[in-house]
Order: C-alpha cells, then structure tokens, then sequence
C-alpha cells in the first residue's frame, strides 16, 4: 500500500490565482480531513469527509473548497490564494465505525503565496 | 464543542530524564486517544494510543494514561533521548471519529 499521497510536495502561487491540492489514499478508508500548519504551529483542521459525496467544514475553512466523489480521492481547491494561505498542507485518512484506528497522513504540500 | 487543550507548549529535559504531556478533552463520547510525533519537516505519525476501556498502555519508553473521569490523558516519555526530539500532538475524536482536533502541540527539546 502507498498509505496517503499528496501532489504536489511544493508549490509556489501568486496572489489571486488557483490550485488544486491533490490527495489518494489506498486503505480503503471512510474518513478523509486536510489540515493546515503554519511555521512552528499546531495542526488546523479545514475540511473533512465521513465518505463518498460527504463533506463538511472544519475549524478554518474559508478560502477552500473540497469535493469527495470517490473514497479515494479528497482534492483541495483555493481559490483566489492570499499570503495568508501560505502553510504546510496536509491531508490525512482514517477509519472509523466500530473501531477507530489512527490518522495516517500523507507528506504534505509545502505552499508559498507571493 | 470539541476542545483539546495540550500542555505544555515546549519542554526541555535532560538526555536520561522523564518527560510528560498532557491532554484534556472536552467531548465525553471521545473513546480513542492517539499521540502523534513530528520531527522537522515530516509528516505526523502515530506513537501509540489508547482505547477508553483501558487506563494505561506501554510500549517500551513510552506510555500513555488516560483518566476518563477528569477527561484528560498523558503521554509519558522514560530515558529521553535526543533522537526524541520532536513536536508531540494529542488528538481526541469524537466517538464516530467526527472532527479529529488535534491539541496545538508540545515541543520537545532533548539536551544532550
């Protein structure tokens, strides 16, 4: 298994423009999230999936949107980018039901708004 | 709504000595306690967790408890060594793994 993967590992953007932030995973897992983390900060929760065609916002979701057609895929859309969307952008999978098991992430897309 | 409160924020210990985090949670249908480590630049990846039926876990230098009564869990590090120098994040999922919020993360400094 590949576990998660995310395209691309780094991206330069300027102000204004658009980008897709893409995210796979292999387990079969029915929860999907995308998280932000700012220099020497904490992990911020954007979006989330509890599967195919569910999604609902996070703690920070303004600026993005998020689509969920497959169990596989969770593509992160920014419209419009700002500086302030400038952050490590992870996305990560679980599963959960009758047991919940551990978040497995992918290695994070590094992106810079200028 | 869902709270986890992490503390503390930075830790510096001495290679040998013990280090300690704590979580508390503010959803008492939470019932799974995962701690995640972060070395610089990587991504977080589990270290161990805990299940709400059971008080303690080990595995080898690390170990977890969780006190369901005062919702708060720990993470206990023995005969820190640098290579354990990291950033630590607790999360506490609501039952159903809704909204996995991870606590803001404690940085853990191992002096040589």
């Amino acid at each position: 298994n590949a576990g998660v993967t995310q395209t691309p590992k780094f991206r330069i953007l300027k102000i204004g423009q658009s980008m897709t932030l893409q995210c796979t995973q292999d387990m079969n897992h029915n929860y999907m999230y995308w998280y932000r983390q700012d220099p020497g900060m904490g992990l911020k929760l954007i979006y989330y999936s509890v599967g195919a065609g569910i999604t609902d916002k996070g703690e920070v979701p303004n600026g993005y949107n998020v689509s969920r057609s497959t169990t596989e895929d969770f593509p992160l859309r920014l419209e419009l980018a700002a500086p302030s969307q400038t952050s490590v952008y992870f996305c990560a999978s679980s599963t959960h039901g009758r047991r919940d098991t551990e978040a497995f992430f992918g290695q994070g897309t590094r992106l810079t708004v200028v | 709504g869902e709270n986890v409160e992490q503390h503390p924020s930075t830790l510096s210990v001495q290679e040998g000595d013990s280090a300690v985090i704590k979580c508390t949670y503010s959803d008492s249908a939470s019932n799974y306690f995962p701690w995640y480590k972060q070395e610089l630049g990587k991504r977080p990846q589990l270290i161990i967790d805990i299940r709400s039926n059971v008080g303690e876990k080990k595995d080898q230098r690390i170990a977890v408890t969780l006190n369901k009564t005062a919702k708060h869990f720990s993470l206990h590090i023995t005969e820190t060594q640098p290579e354990d120098s990291a950033v630590y994040f607790c999360a506490a999922p609501r039952a159903g793994g809704f909204k996995t919020i991870f606590g803001a993360g404690t940085r853990l400094f191992v002096k040589a």
